[in-house]
């Protein structure tokens, strides 16, 4: 069984759409990740979750934002899609926030023309 | 703000060879993540330590809270460790939570 599963694997969509990833976790963590990994392949934190408090990187867009349905999913959307949003998105989850490895997703490649 | 820096940037070894890649970060932490990112692009944690060292297998982490230093080392390379190795500062605390990556190191384990 996967961990930390994501889905799509690949995303390609056009400026100005709006579109969601979706993350689960079957490992019965508390916290949720999100990030961003650029064409140069360094990655930045996004956001952290848990059922109580979301942490925000303050040089997230406010385009982007996570939507937790329940403990073991944790959604990114992203509105109004930009060149720049290119990248790939990895999702993780820990025991709780900055406690425990962090298990990771596959990541989703998304691609905007 | 803390930032984290990887050395060496690329690492060509031997099999078999002994392998120390380096990580420095500016400010006090909580912990420190090793991740490895297989050429195919997933990620896996190796490592989190806070004080001291951890083996696992070949692998070895060390940490050095007072001189702000961490190093990971491969015992024995083999061509399969060829990946791109990252660390990462993570500091949490009271509503707060910041991780901060090194730019990787990667590394190519040559038979």
């Amino acid at each position: 069984d996967t961990a930390v599963s994501q889905t799509p694997k690949y995303l390609v969509t056009q400026m100005g759409n709006d579109k969601s990833i979706k993350c689960e976790q079957n490992l019965g963590h508390d916290t949720m990740y999100w990030y961003k990994q650029d064409s140069k392949k360094f990655l930045k934190i996004m956001f952290s979750y848990n059922n109580k408090e979301l942490i925000i990187n303050e040089t997230v867009p406010n385009r982007f934002s996570p939507k937790s349905p329940d403990k073991a999913h944790l959604n990114l959307h992203i509105n109004s899609l930009e060149l720049g949003d290119s990248a790939v998105y990895f999702c993780a989850s820990s025991r709780r926030a900055g406690e425990g490895e962090q298990y990771f997703g596959p990541g989703t490649r998304l691609t905007v023309t | 703000k803390n930032e984290v820096e990887q050395s060496p940037q690329n690492l060509t070894a031997q099999e078999g060879e002994f392998i120390t890649i380096n990580c420095s970060y500016s400010v006090g932490i909580s912990a420190l993540h090793w991740l490895q990112q297989h050429p195919g692009g997933g990620i896996v944690s190796l490592f989190m330590l806070s004080s001291g060292k951890k083996k696992h297998g070949r692998l070895i982490a060390t940490i050095n809270i007072q001189e702000k230093h961490s190093s990971l080392h491969i015992t024995a390379s083999h061509p399969r460790d060829s990946a791109v190795y990252i660390c990462a500062a993570a500091y949490s605390g009271a509503g707060s939570y910041q991780l901060t990556f090194g730019k990787g190191t990667k590394l190519s384990v040559i038979p």
